[in-house]
């Protein structure tokens, strides 16, 4: 296993159009987690899934964002509606056991023009 | 409202010498504590935890402290390498798997 995977890296996207993220956790990880960054911030969490169940979400999780974890593996995060404030950093993270804090993917970086 | 504070947006050092990284708390609730180092264009990579019941944990250059009084933690890093430079977020939880982070510092070790 070589860690989170995310894809795709990098997407440049015209604003009003979708945009969808996938992410591979460690495939011991149960929980996953989704968070965006911006310049010059830290993350800011978006959203958690515990194996197929979304148990939180932050109110930064707009209407036209959503994500899904349909057999509790890899996850998908829906943009609709792109907008210019969505370019961002996006990460996801899994774990098992808080204690060790979760492992990070590379993240995708969403350029919205 | 930024509940995790990183007052020092960088750092620069002297290979060899001490870093000091501060982050600040306002939730009374926090009761773990991580730090992260990410290099440009690679996610977060975990590097020490530190739970409410220490006040201090080590693991080989880096220790983290916790003052609970005074709501703040520090990372140490001795002796630092040209290899530690790199942005360092700290992040705190209350009960619960939600992490909110600070900024980040930047921190430069000259070699």
């Amino acid at each position: 296993d070589t860690g989170v995977s995310q894809d795709p890296r990098h997407k440049i996207t015209k604003r009003g159009q979708n945009v969808t993220f996938r992410c591979d956790p460690i495939s011991e990880h149960n929980r996953l987690y989704w968070y965006r960054q911006t310049l010059g911030q830290g993350p800011e969490f978006l959203t958690y899934f515990q194996n197929e169940a979304q148990l939180e979400k932050s109110r930064l999780l707009s209407d036209r964002f959503s994500a899904e974890r349909p057999k509790g593996s890899f996850s998908t995060l829906e943009i609709q509606r792109t907008e210019q404030g969505d370019s961002a950093m996006y990460l996801c993270a899994s774990s098992s056991r808080t204690v060790y804090g979760y492992t990070f993917g590379s993240g995708t970086r969403l350029t919205v023009v | 409202d930024q509940q995790v504070k990183q007052n020092s947006p960088s750092l620069s050092v002297q290979e060899g010498r001490i870093s000091i990284l501060n982050c600040d708390y306002t939730n009374s609730m926090f009761d773990y504590f991580l730090w992260y180092k990410k290099y440009p264009a690679e996610g977060p990579t975990f590097l020490i935890s530190i739970s409410s019941i220490k006040d201090k944990n080590e693991d080989g250059r880096f220790t983290v402290f916790l003052n609970k009084s005074a709501k703040h933690l520090s990372l140490h890093i001795v002796p630092s390498q040209p290899g530690d430079s790199a942005v360092y977020f700290c992040a705190a939880s209350a009960i619960g798997n939600q992490f909110y982070f600070g900024t980040g510092t930047s921190l430069t070790v000259i070699p």
